[in-house]
């Protein structure tokens, strides 16, 4: 089965730290793999698209990697803020039967302490 | 543009009960979709459609049904609540392959 994990399920780091989030995921041949963002009572909010061609997306202060052959992503932050407190989740699209859908992981709970 | 919407924000039916869910998107996208996200279980697949008059079956489609009788709507109909259907609803729409834009949710509860 195609599953996608997220580890930890919960970070807490101090404001201005840098810090990585970790998704991995079974099967290396994806088509791509998306980052988002869910506030408290909130809808997802897509972060960064990596296609399965490509090794890294950037926005902002957010960089996202991939390694298809590890079976790895991170989603890298710089310089933390305490608007950055949120559920961070990874979502993999895999191909065949299912390859309309996203798999998601369970998700990283970040708080950003001031 | 006001990108996908959801109605309603949040309903509470009695078991037996049936009700549509209504998800509209002005991004003129292709695919739509519909997920259920519950605590321990992450998000997941209900229905999808890529294209006005198509719908298929996600990972959890059972009591539920959908369609998609123009481009920028997708419904989800729950003919008879069940107490297991409680949970967050969440419509996306994309572009084949692109990326998933989400609607804020529809917060379901069936008692």
């Amino acid at each position: 089965k195609q599953e996608v994990t997220q580890i930890p399920a919960a970070l807490s780091v101090p404001e201005g730290e840098n810090l990585v989030l970790n998704c991995s995921f079974t099967d290396s041949a994806i088509y791509n793999l998306q980052w988002f963002r869910q506030d408290p009572g909130k809808g997802l909010t897509s972060l960064l698209l990596i296609q399965s061609s490509q090794r890294e997306q950037t926005s902002g202060r957010l960089n996202a990697s991939l390694d298809k052959s590890s079976g790895r992503s991170t989603l890298y932050i710089a310089a933390s803020q305490p608007g950055d407190s949120a559920t961070y989740l990874c979502a993999v699209r895999f191909p065949g039967a299912g390859s309309y859908q996203l798999t998601f992981g369970k998700g990283t709970k970040l708080s950003v302490i001031p | 543009n006001a990108g996908v919407t959801q109605t309603p924000k949040f309903r509470v039916l009695k078991t037996g009960q049936s009700m549509t869910l209504l998800c509209a998107q002005d991004m003129n996208h292709e695919y739509m979709y519909w997920y259920r996200q519950d605590p321990g279980m992450g998000l997941r697949l209900i229905h999808y459609s890529v294209g006005e008059g198509t719908t298929a079956k996600g990972e959890v489609p059972d009591g539920y049904n959908v369609s998609r009788l123009k481009k920028q709507n997708f419904l989800l109909g729950l003919e008879s609540a069940a107490p297991s259907q409680t949970s967050v609803y969440f419509c996306a729409s994309s572009d084949p392959g692109e990326t998933q834009y989400f609607g804020p949710g529809t917060r379901l509860l069936v008692l």
